[in-house]
């Protein structure tokens, strides 16, 4: 298994709270990816990063920042949790982001992330 | 609208039996991935499909890339409990600029003893 641990693993705050998710990958790999995955939605791109303080959003980025400070470390801050964004959260991480035909995503086990 | 499209949905099959689901797109897509995804894990990939036509067999598992680059299926010979998970598809569109992957929506699949 790629040495991807995402912490917490589950977590529930309250509406308008900030929340970190962490993704910490020991592959030093330069790709880095935050996914979340709702029922009826799939897998959608929050934001990923392509190297040390190189990130940029994807499909559904409002509500989210990201940081990367070292190449092992993603985070994922919600500044003020919605209900909305109650999802099960997945880090991945991939060696050639822009040759992905020649090298997959490999997945850390998600945050379960519950706002009430 | 789903740029990739996944079918069916749901399916639930008695152990032995074989099946197959789809995943169809309107797009050209250069390389298109299966992942299975067990509860409470990420998914893992399986197979990556680069070129028309291709098809690769992984024990019971064959999987195809259709001729035009727009299509894959998934056929699983003699099914087993041990196949039972959320199986997705995703790809790179040709010529977009980008490489992000797209992800369909998953078939769920459960094969029961």
């Amino acid at each position: 298994d790629a040495g991807i641990t995402q912490s917490p693993r589950h977590k529930v705050t309250e509406t308008g709270t900030p929340v970190t998710l962490r993704c910490h990958q020991t592959e030093n790999h330069r790709y880095m990816y935050w996914y979340r995955q709702d029922p009826g939605h799939g897998l959608r791109l929050i934001h990923y990063s392509y190297g040390v303080k190189d990130t940029d959003k994807g499909e559904v980025s409002d509500g989210y920042s990201v940081s990367r400070s070292k190449t092992e470390d993603f985070l994922l801050t919600l500044e003020s949790a919605t209900s909305s964004q109650t999802s099960v959260y997945f880090c991945a991480i991939s060696e050639q982001g822009d040759r992905p035909r020649y090298s997959p995503l490999h997945f850390g086990n998600g945050t379960r992330l519950t706002v009430t | 609208t789903q740029l990739l499209e996944q079918s069916p949905q749901f399916l639930s099959i008695q152990e032995g039996e074989n099946l197959t689901v789809y995943c169809n797109s309107s797009s050209v897509f250069s390389s298109l991935q299966w992942y299975r995804q067990e509860p409470g894990e990420g998914p893992v990939l399986l197979v990556t499909v680069v070129t028309g036509g291709e098809v690769k067999k992984l024990k019971r598992l064959t999987f195809q890339f259709g001729d035009a680059r727009k299509d894959s299926s998934l056929h699983i010979t003699a099914a087993q409990p041990g196949d039972t998970g959320l199986y997705l598809c995703a790809g790179t569109v040709a010529g977009a600029g980008s490489y992000q992957l797209t992800f369909g929506k998953g078939t769920k699949l459960s094969v029961i003893p």
